[in-house]
């Protein structure tokens, strides 16, 4: 039961350009999402947060929207860098305890920005 | 600032040998800590979360354990590994009501 997918297991946007991640849900229990970004052999980075009471979070180059309506959430990446080529994870948040949340993850997008 | 340090970062172990990961946070007291297991083409899946010393959840049933003798440990454990446990594991920690989790730099492990 996969409650958190990514379609589309890889992406290539051109340098400058607007990088376009998309990610859909089936639990509208969920009420934090969040975007990762991983480069090979290392931890997932945290990049960017969403909390299900807005629709929208912007942090630099990096912008989240979310459509609740839509189960769907997207990541744009304005404008879009080499250094910004890696796998992209997608997390929604649930409560375990207060103060303990379960992430569940896409399987990933991989990015690859072309100079 | 906290850190989060994993070893070894490479793993390659004969199945039915017995397998410790440790993982260690700085800089901060009392952190929720979790194991996750990234299989090969598959996202993150937890394994273990823990609010603190003795406490272990297990979200997935397996031959894993995991236990956190200290505040800032959390170590995952096998007695016996099996081909099926090969993967990319990652602990993460966050702080109190905080909702973001940051994750270590994970460890590959390779069971032939």
């Amino acid at each position: 039961d996969q409650q958190v997918k990514q379609n589309s297991p890889s992406l290539s946007v051109q340098e400058g350009r607007i990088s376009i991640l998309n990610c859909d849900y089936t639990n509208s229990m969920f009420d934090y999402f969040l975007w990762y970004k991983k480069y090979p052999a290392e931890g997932p980075t945290f990049l960017i947060s969403i909390s299900s009471i807005k629709d929208k979070n912007e942090d630099g180059r990096f912008t989240v929207f979310l459509n609740k309506s839509a189960k769907h959430l997207s990541l744009h990446i304005v404008p879009s860098q080499p250094g910004d080529s890696a796998v992209y994870f997608c997390a929604a948040s649930k409560h375990l305890h207060p103060g303990t949340y379960k992430y569940i993850f896409g399987t990933g997008t991989r990015l690859k920005v072309l100079a | 600032s906290q850190t989060i340090h994993q070893w070894p970062a490479t793993l390659v172990q004969p199945v039915g040998s017995p397998l410790s990961l440790e993982c260690t946070v700085e800089g901060t007291s009392n952190p929720n800590l979790y194991w996750y297991r990234q299989a090969a083409g598959r996202g993150l899946q937890l394994l273990f979360y823990s609010v603190g010393i003795g406490q272990i959840s297990s979200e997935v049933p397996q031959n894993l354990s995991a236990s956190r003798p200290q505040d800032r440990q959390f170590i995952l454990s096998s007695k016996k590994l099996l081909l099926s446990d090969s993967g990319f594991y990652l602990c993460a920690w966050n702080a109190g009501m905080e909702d973001t989790q940051y994750f270590g730099p994970g460890t590959r492990l390779t069971v032939l």
